[in-house]
């Protein structure tokens, strides 16, 4: 079975530009978690969807970042206006329900230049 | 913040047991005991979880004590693809919300040949 696939695995984006970060998750599971790791530093919880919905987002910026996860398709992570701050690695995961195993996709790596 | 404690640090030697502690003496009755590690670059691997009886799965082991305040995670023989960052989490089970995991620093778990 395929694993939580993210893509792309690396994008470089100039100062100011949007950045796109995409995660399919697991086959079945329609529970969506994003985590962003900075450099040295740990696992930082963002956001958590369910199918159309956000269910927690405690852990987003306040402002340029937002996250979707629509009925088709990949759950998006938008970043508006990049900054070199944003530069890091942002992990996708999955769980088939509510409280069950949650599993990480590779990650996705953003450089901002 | 993560009801965890863990050691920053270990060392073990290729092929022997490797035994990861995790005090979690704020446990409640309903949360699990989850572990999952990080090799470098890495997405977060999960490895094992339990509740109050010890777990074992072609990974490794988990024993956690009888008043649930600490458990262990062990891995057999260790190998140099076992060095990683270990981190142990409490988490609410199925049903139970609260649904992300939270990370602490882990262990640093560092086997040599």
């Amino acid at each position: 079975n395929a694993g939580v696939m993210q893509n792309p695995r690396h994008l470089v984006r100039r100062r100011g530009q949007e950045a796109r970060l995409r995660c399919s998750p697991m086959k079945g599971h329609s529970h969506v978690y994003w985590y962003r790791q900075l450099p040295e530093e740990g696992l930082k919880f963002m956001v958590y969807l369910q199918k159309e919905n956000i269910i927690d987002e405690s852990g987003m910026p306040k402002e340029r970042f937002s996250a979707e996860f629509p009925k088709e398709g990949p759950s998006i992570l938008r970043i508006q206006q990049v900054v070199r701050g944003d530069s890091a690695a942002y992990f996708c995961a999955s769980s088939l329900i509510s409280g069950n195993t949650i599993y990480f996709g590779e990650g996705s790596w953003l450089t901002v230049v | 913040d993560a009801k965890t404690t863990q050691p920053p640090s270990m060392d073990c030697a290729e092929g022997r047991a490797a035994n990861l502690p995790c005090n979690h003496s704020t446990i409640s009755g309903n949360e699990y005991v989850y572990w999952y590690r990080q090799i470098h670059s890495q997405g977060p691997q999960y490895i094992i979880h339990g509740l109050k009886n010890n777990e074992t799965n072609e990974m490794a082991s988990l024993i956690i004590t009888e008043d649930r305040k600490s458990s262990t995670l062990i891995l057999p023989h260790a190998t140099l693809r076992d060095t990683a960052v270990y981190y142990c989490i409490v988490r609410v089970g199925p049903q139970g919300g609260s649904e992300k995991l939270v990370f602490g620093k882990g262990t640093k778990l560092t086997v040599n040949p």
